[in-house]
């Protein structure tokens, strides 16, 4: 069974750091591209980054360019993101979500953390 | 990278059919035929109901069909059921490995 589950978020200040981790499972983690999508309260799902099946390519939207990193690790069957310079806009719940091998979609997500940015 | 243009919501009947509009530009959904489309439930995780435009999961119910015209997408679920209920996001690739989500559209089963 895929499984992903997230870690990591919780309450920051208005420039802090943060980084999200994915544990991937029940699947070979290393043949698929990974996502981040968040997601604000009460808002829709906004993609963030891709990242290819051997980290060797990276895809930001352009709000978090330079802002945020996403990258992985294929021996610990995980994801990460780093976030840098947090903003109140960055609050969301931010998801992992595995790309479907030889697709443009994304076919499975965890359940989510939660970032909130705030004094 | 706008989003995608989504009705805030629609409406059906039990058994009733809804289809939900989803419109971007000819360098997202016009551009390709890799549209998705995503059920959420309040709470929930989004679960991938639609991918390649028209295209099936396994486990997801044949009401739930996908098609594109131009630069629209849209999602239709036939024989509309309660557990329909939820809100329903569109996604399209927009090129250069990079995706842009619909605004969402919130099913009401009445």
């Amino acid at each position: 069974e895929v499984q992903l589950v997230e870690s990591g978020g919780g309450l920051v200040q208005p420039g802090g750091s943060l980084r999200l981790s994915c544990a991937a499972s029940g699947f070979t983690f290393n043949t698929h591209w990974m996502s981040w999508v968040r997601q604000a309260p009460g808002k829709g799902l906004e993609w963030v980054a891709n990242i290819k099946e051997d980290g060797s390519a990276k895809y930001y939207v352009d709000s978090v360019k330079g802002q945020f990193t996403i990258s992985r690790d294929n021996a610990k069957n995980s994801l990460y993101l780093q976030m840098n310079s947090l903003r109140a806009e960055d609050t969301a719940v931010y998801y992992c979500a595995r790309g479907k091998s030889g697709y443009y979609t994304r076919d499975y997500w965890g359940q989510g953390t939660l970032v909130t940015v705030s004094s | 990278q706008s989003a995608l243009t989504q009705p805030r919501s629609v409406s059906g009947s039990p058994g009733q059919s809804v289809t939900i509009s989803c419109t971007g530009t000819s360098s997202d959904v016009g551009g390709y035929n890799y549209v998705s489309w995503y059920q959420q439930h309040p709470g929930k995780a989004p679960k991938l109901m639609i991918y390649d435009v028209n295209k099936r999961p396994s486990g997801v119910p044949d009401r739930f069909s996908g098609s594109k015209s131009g630069n629209t997408a849209s999602l239709t679920i036939s024989g509309l059921q309660a557990e329909d209920e939820a809100d329903y996001y569109c996604c399209s690739y927009a090129g250069n490995y990079l995706y842009v989500f619909g605004t969402g559209t919130k099913v009401t089963v009445l």
